[in-house]
């Protein structure tokens, strides 16, 4: 069983089509962090989280930490085929400094 | 900073033989953990350092497993003997202070037939 459930599982859409991904717990995090992986590469990070409620934009991401700090989203505003790639979201413990990982999305953007 | 290295990419061994996984994380990080990613189970924490000294190593699977930081810029993770369900990718990664993001590295491709 996942700490953090991911869904949806895989995503394929057409460029220029928003989207948005989510990521639910029944634990309460110190922080979320959202990273993106490529094939053959390691998770590379995107954004860290803290504050319940906090909205953090990066260009056509925008990420939001639930106000309870239990939950995340990812929304992509007009994706591209560069957008594609497994996004996983991983919550920090409140204690102990152990990062644990959703299952990922993986996001394909057709041209 | 050339980021956290991983050696070796790729490793194909027979099953009960030895395998050593490497890593150098980044310069003035001071945590340093392992991770295993397969397709089943996505990406397990198998133990973490802090300043060299192993905090938590409850998701090492099986006495099989063994890591060690002998100082602050080279780890192992040893696998003795190796068996075909270890086979995944094992990662790497550093970060400051354990709150800031990771820095994973490339990763080791571990497969055992």
């Amino acid at each position: 069983t996942q700490l953090l459930e991911q869904s949806p599982q895989f995503l394929s859409i057409q460029e220029g089509e928003n989207l948005t991904v989510y990521c639910n717990s029944s634990s309460v995090f110190s922080s979320l962090q959202w990273y993106r992986q490529e094939p053959g590469e390691g998770p590379v990070l995107l954004v860290t989280v803290v504050t319940g409620g906090e909205v953090k934009k990066l260009k056509r991401l925008t990420f939001q930490f639930g106000d309870a700090r239990k939950d995340s989203s990812l929304h992509i505003t007009a994706a591209q085929p560069g957008d594609t790639g497994l996004y996983l979201c991983a919550g920090l413990m409140e204690y102990g400094n152990k990062l644990v990982f959703g299952a990922g999305t993986i996001l394909r953007v057709k041209s | 900073d050339a980021g956290v290295i991983q050696s070796p990419r790729h490793e194909v061994t027979e099953m009960g033989q030895e395998v050593t996984l490497r890593c150098k994380p980044i310069s003035g990080h001071d945590y340093l953990f392992w991770y295993r990613q397969t397709m089943m189970r996505g990406l397990e924490l198998l133990i973490y350092f802090n300043n060299n000294v192993p905090i938590d190593d409850s998701g090492m699977p099986e006495d099989r497993f063994s890591a060690k930081m002998p100082n602050a810029s080279f780890s192992t993770l040893k696998i003795q003997p190796s068996e075909p369900r270890d086979s995944a990718v094992y990662f790497c990664a550093s970060s400051l202070l354990g709150t800031y993001g990771y820095t994973f590295g490339s990763g080791t491709r571990l497969t055992v037939v």
